[in-house]
């Protein structure tokens, strides 16, 4: 299977902030790549997939990048609702597999 | 508006079995392939089974083959899965996911429901 490793599993920000997460898989995925937000309590989101493209309704301060093995996801400018979880998923083949998440919090 | 509703949880003894189901509503339920993923208390996310428009395909992650069947209804727009001799790690909140692109791109969610494996 191929392995999806996060980091930071997680770290501390303020609001306004930019922030980048990091996802890299144990092999090559070219750009089948999603990004999940999870509130508390509450299910996965889609936020962007195919590495880069926004969900609908998603805000513009979300973006992702990368092709191959290693992909971010930018928070452009931290929102008081983006402090929560988020993971990284590989589609790209049997089994799918998801990052250990990264949970972003106040600082 | 997409609406995906799982039931079925709850408390079981290590060895028992129990039969998740999951109620689609706001989309063609017949066009679209569905998964099931679990999430252990604390834990992240773990893909658990997914199954094809007419259930050419399915697919099981490991930790779960040959105990976990998953099937679905297309007239009665619903998911399923039935979990055979369950054991203490498989207790984790289950959720119905359907598919956007492919077999495993998941772009909605249902609330989740919680099956707590313990003597």
């Amino acid at each position: 299977a191929i392995r999806m490793t996060q980091s930071p599993s997680s770290f501390s920000a303020s609001t306004g902030d930019r922030v980048t997460i990091t996802c890299r898989a144990s092999q090559g995925i070219i750009n089948y790549l999603a990004w999940y937000q999870q509130k508390p309590g509450k299910a996965p989101k889609l936020l962007i997939y195919a590495a880069s493209t926004l969900q609908s309704g998603v805000p513009s301060r979300f973006s992702g990048s990368g092709s191959g093995t290693d992909f971010t996801l930018t928070i452009s400018c931290l929102q008081s609702e983006d402090f929560v979880t988020y993971y990284c998923q590989q589609y790209h083949s049997y089994p799918p597999t998801f990052g250990g998440g990264t949970k972003v919090e106040i600082k | 508006e997409v609406q995906l509703v799982e039931s079925g949880g709850g408390l079981v003894k290590p060895g028992g079995s129990l039969r998740l189901s999951c109620a689609a509503s706001g989309f063609t339920f017949s066009s679209y392939s569905m998964n099931w993923v679990r999430q252990a208390p604390g834990k992240g996310l773990e893909w658990v089974s997914s199954i094809s428009i007419s259930s050419d395909y399915i697919y099981y992650a490991d930790s779960v083959k040959g105990r976990f069947t998953i099937s679905r209804d297309n007239a009665k727009n619903s998911l399923y899965l039935q979990m055979n001799s369950l054991r203490a790690e498989d207790t984790a909140v289950y959720y119905c996911a359907r598919v956007e692109f492919g077999e495993w791109l998941l772009s909605a969610w249902g609330r989740g429901t919680l099956v707590t494996v313990s003597s």
